[in-house]
Parts: C-alpha cells; sequence; structure tokens
C-alpha cells in the first residue's frame, strides 16, 4: 500500500488557461475527497465521491471546476479559464467507509500557481 | 452549522518544555474529531482521532487529546515538545455526509 499519491505535485499556469490534477486513492478505498487549501488556512472541502457517485459539491466549487472518478479508482479535478484566485494547494483524501469514521487519509497535494 | 476553531494562531514552546494546542467545535451530535499535522510542503498526517468511549485518546508522536463535551473542546497536548515537532496543526471534525472541517490551524515553533 503505498498511500495516496497526487499528480502534478506543483503546476505553474498562466491566467486563463486549463488544468487537471490527479489523484489515486488507496486500493480499496471507496470514497474519495477533493480539498483546497490557501496560504495560513486549514483545508475546505470541496467535493467527494463514493466509488464513481459524486455525492456532494461545496459551494466554493464554480462551474469552471469539475471532477471526476470514471471506475471508482483514480480522480481527476479540472480548472477551466483559471484565475489568480485559484492559486491554492489541492488535496486529494481517501477513505474505506466501512473502517472509517470518515478516517480520511491525504495525499501529498498539487501546488497550483496562476501568474 | 458545523465549525472548528483553533484560537491561537502560532504558539511557540522551548524544546522540552509542554505543549498544548487548543481546538474547539460547533457541532450538533456525537462528534468525530480528529488532529492532523502538516510540515511545509506536505500534506497532512493523522495524529490521533475520536470517535467514542474513553475520552483521552493517545496519537502518534507521543501525542494526546481529551474530548470534553461539556466544553466542546478537544485539546492536543504534548508532555515534552521535540524540535522536530515544528509544524502546523490541524484540528477537524468529521460531518454526518462524509467530508472534514478544518481549522484554520496553529504554527508551532520550537526554541532551541
Amino acid at each position: 500500500d503505498t498511500g495516496v499519491s497526487q499528480d502534478p505535485r506543483h503546476k505553474i499556469t498562466k491566467r486563463g488557461q486549463n488544468v487537471t490534477f490527479r489523484c489515486d486513492p488507496i486500493s480499496e478505498h471507496n470514497r474519495l475527497y477533493w480539498y483546497r487549501q490557501t496560504l495560513g488556512q486549514g483545508p475546505e472541502f470541496l467535493t467527494y465521491f463514493q466509488n464513481e457517485a459524486q455525492l456532494e459539491k461545496s459551494r466554493l466549487l464554480s462551474d469552471r471546476f469539475s471532477a471526476e472518478r470514471p471506475k471508482g479508482s483514480f480522480s481527476t479535478l479540472e480548472i477551466q479559464r483559471t484565475e489568480q484566485g485559484d492559486s491554492a494547494m489541492y488535496l486529494c483524501a481517501s477513505s474505506d467507509r466501512l473502517a472509517g469514521h470518515n478516517e480520511q487519509f491525504f495525499g501529498p497535494g498539487t501546488r497550483l500557481t496562476v501568474l | 452549522a458545523q465549525s472548528v476553531t483553533q484560537p491561537d494562531i502560532h504558539i511557540t514552546v522551548s524544546e522540552g518544555a509542554s505543549l498544548e494546542l487548543r481546538c474547539n467545535y460547533s457541532y450538533g451530535a456525537t462528534p468525530y474529531l480528529f488532529w492532523y499535522v502538516q510540515s511545509p510542503g506536505q500534506g497532512l498526517q493523522l495524529l490521533l482521532k475520536y470517535f467514542s468511549g474513553d475520552t483521552l485518546v493517545q496519537g502518534i508522536k507521543g501525542f494526546e487529546a481529551e474530548f470534553k463535551r461539556s466544553q466542546s473542546s478537544f485539546n492536543l497536548r504534548k508532555p515534552s515538545v521535540h524540535w522536530s515537532d515544528a509544524a502546523e496543526y490541524f484540528c477537524a471534525v468529521g460531518s454526518n455526509t462524509g467530508k472534514l472541517i478544518f481549522g484554520q490551524g496553529t504554527t508551532l515553533q520550537v526554541k532551541p
């Protein structure tokens, strides 16, 4: 078990470009979460999946953001037409609903810088 | 609404001194409570968790936390801090829909 992995670790882009991040959860974990963390703040929930179903989305997730988990394994988070305010660390976490009580295991994050 | 408050944004302690980081939560039902630690540029590592039962929970790296329902608190403690404990610490409550709600964090600095 290699833990939760995220790719890329860092992304620098220009305003208006689209970016996509990938998250690979711990094998067999059926829940996958995305959070956003800005400097000096705690992580804020964006969305989560149980298997391939997206069950909850935060109001933070504007229509420029879309997330998928097509086969219930890895997930992607896409941001279209990036803005400078999107600069943040994007964290992915996974949990096993049956074992979990919401115990989530986090990946190292993808740091996005929008110029 | 569910929320977590960490009143201390920044704490400095001397190496070997004791530590207490405060956390207050607002949640309607019995909460699931967590403490995570984050080193610079890294993801979050779970230190300890409370679901039910004994209100004093032990975690990794010598940390413990005590759940006090009457005070809506879940403070993190360590009897003797090491220089490697310098990091950012986050308290979180687990909601009934699965997501975690985090406090804004406390940055711990350790003086030699």
